[in-house]
């Protein structure tokens, strides 16, 4: 069965720092592999998604995920961290049986 | 005009009530999914239907029954309300890669059940 690990629950950067978050996943094909983040009260919104072709994706808010397929990685980078971007990050796993999974999450917050 | 929208946005009740919550999307997708969030904020996949056929039913009592009328509203309906229901519910939509799509979820704002 497919699995998400987010092995950070918590971090924090001060603003304008660099960021990153992991992700690993386990399944036995190429998945696809989706971030998602969802701010406080609000559902979860798409910031950046990987199918196949170049490993390093562009999504928005100036993020950025490489896949390492070499060790089922899958994660999310940032080089200048806004406060606005203090927030709940999810790596999710999409197989072709059409279920994503989700990892556990983890809490970004921003120190000024 | 929201992709997704579910209602109410709040719901706090009694123990032992029963409660439904409605969700619809405007994105023509096929396949539409509830969510539920607990308190430490793990996301967990309850139920998912595509064009109105249950296909993904995960370990759920059965005292949370869902209904899709048609492939456009999915609808959550809870019996006998416990404490250990009180979370938020996500509704999603997604047109899966089997369908040509990408799987991507777009998820509405939540449904914070609070049961008393």
């Amino acid at each position: 069965a497919q699995s998400v690990t987010q092995p950070d629950i918590h971090i924090t950067v001060s603003e304008g720092a660099s960021l990153e978050l992991r992700c690993n996943y386990s399944y036995g094909a190429t998945p696809y592999l989706f971030w998602y983040v969802q701010s406080p009260g609000q559902g979860l919104q798409l910031l950046l998604k990987y199918f196949s072709g170049d490993t390093l994706v562009q999504g928005i808010k100036g993020f950025e995920a490489e896949f390492k397929r070499s060790q089922s990685s899958f994660n999310l980078r940032k080089p200048s961290v806004h406060w606005s971007d203090a927030a709940e990050y999810f790596c999710a796993c999409n197989t072709n049986a059409g279920k994503s999974t989700f990892g556990d999450g983890t809490t970004l917050t921003v120190k000024p | 005009d929201t992709a997704v929208s579910q209602t109410p946005k709040y719901l706090v009740t009694q123990m032992g009530n029963d409660k439904s919550i409605k969700c619809e999307q405007n994105l023509g997708h096929d396949t539409m999914y509830w969510y539920k969030q607990d308190s430490k904020k793990f996301l967990k996949i309850m139920f998912s239907y595509n064009n109105k056929e249950l296909i993904i039913n995960e370990t759920v009592p059965n005292r949370f029954s869902p209904k899709s009328p048609d492939k456009a509203h999915l609808n959550l309906h809870i019996n006998s309300l416990e404490l250990g229901d009180s979370a938020v519910y996500f509704c999603a939509s997604s047109q899966d890669r089997v369908q040509g799509g990408s799987g991507e979820l777009f998820f509405g704002e939540g449904s914070r059940l609070t049961v008393l």
